[in-house]
């Protein structure tokens, strides 16, 4: 089955830049999302389409895409970032989806 | 504003059928792909399958031989049934509308908005 692998924790100081990276074979043709999960919340999404910010999620989020990898910038961190994100994607079919292993945002 | 609420049994014993229904309100089930998604206590996401109103329905592989899913367009309901369910199971469930847009080549599909979640433990 397909998976998208991401890194399973990032730490960063507040104001600093944190990236995390996702990687799946089918991601040159597929499009990515990034989703932020706080404890006991659902997830919400804060990109979509690799690179577009839904109306209401902060600047400081930005996404990326190049090759078999996506990146999910957040800029100037702040203590509210820290959480858990996920990135999701479909597989080369384009109709079965698949969410990344998940990245926990440590805010120092 | 979009919102979804999941709703039903929170344990279910081995082997039984685990049943869940989504209420929507703000939205009509008319359009987008209504979606099943679960989360084991401290793990992943994994997606489930949708179901669209044209009766256009698509699950995960590894578990198509245990789900089905409907839609009741009269209550703005969307249901999950997962039958013979073990311990594995155990997980929160969430259910989201799926975005879906096709641009000439490409075709992009999310989830946006997720209902709250409801825990449900398979437990004898």
């Amino acid at each position: 089955s397909y998976e998208l692998t991401q890194p399973p924790s990032v730490s960063v100081s507040p104001g600093q830049t944190a990236r995390i990276i996702c990687s799946g074979d089918a991601l040159p043709k597929q499009y990515a999302y990034w989703y932020q999960q706080k404890p006991g919340q659902a997830p919400v999404v804060v990109i979509y389409k690799d690179t577009e910010r839904p109306s209401g999620i902060p600047e400081r989020f930005s996404g990326s895409s190049s090759g078999t990898t996506v990146t999910l910038t957040i800029s100037g961190v702040q203590a509210e970032d820290e959480a858990d994100y996920f990135c999701q994607s479909a597989d080369s079919s384009g109709y079965l989806y698949v969410f990344g292993t998940g990245t926990k945002v440590t805010v120092l | 504003q979009v919102q979804l609420q999941e709703s039903g049994p929170r344990l279910v014993k081995p082997s039984e059928t685990l049943s869940l229904t989504c209420t929507v309100s703000g939205d009509s089930l008319n359009d987008n792909y209504w979606t099943w998604i679960r989360q084991p206590a401290g793990k992943g996401l994994e997606w489930i399958g949708h179901i669209y109103i044209s009766g256009n329905i698509n699950y995960d592989p590894s578990l198509k031989s245990r789900v089905s899913m409907s839609v009741d367009t009269s209550k703005n309901q969307f249901s999950l049934n997962l039958t013979s369910v073990t311990a594995a199971d155990t997980a929160v469930y969430y259910c989201a509308r799926g975005l879906d847009i096709v641009t000439g080549y490409y075709r992009a599909h999310w989830f946006d908005p997720w209902g709250q979640g409801t825990l449900v433990t398979v437990s004898s």
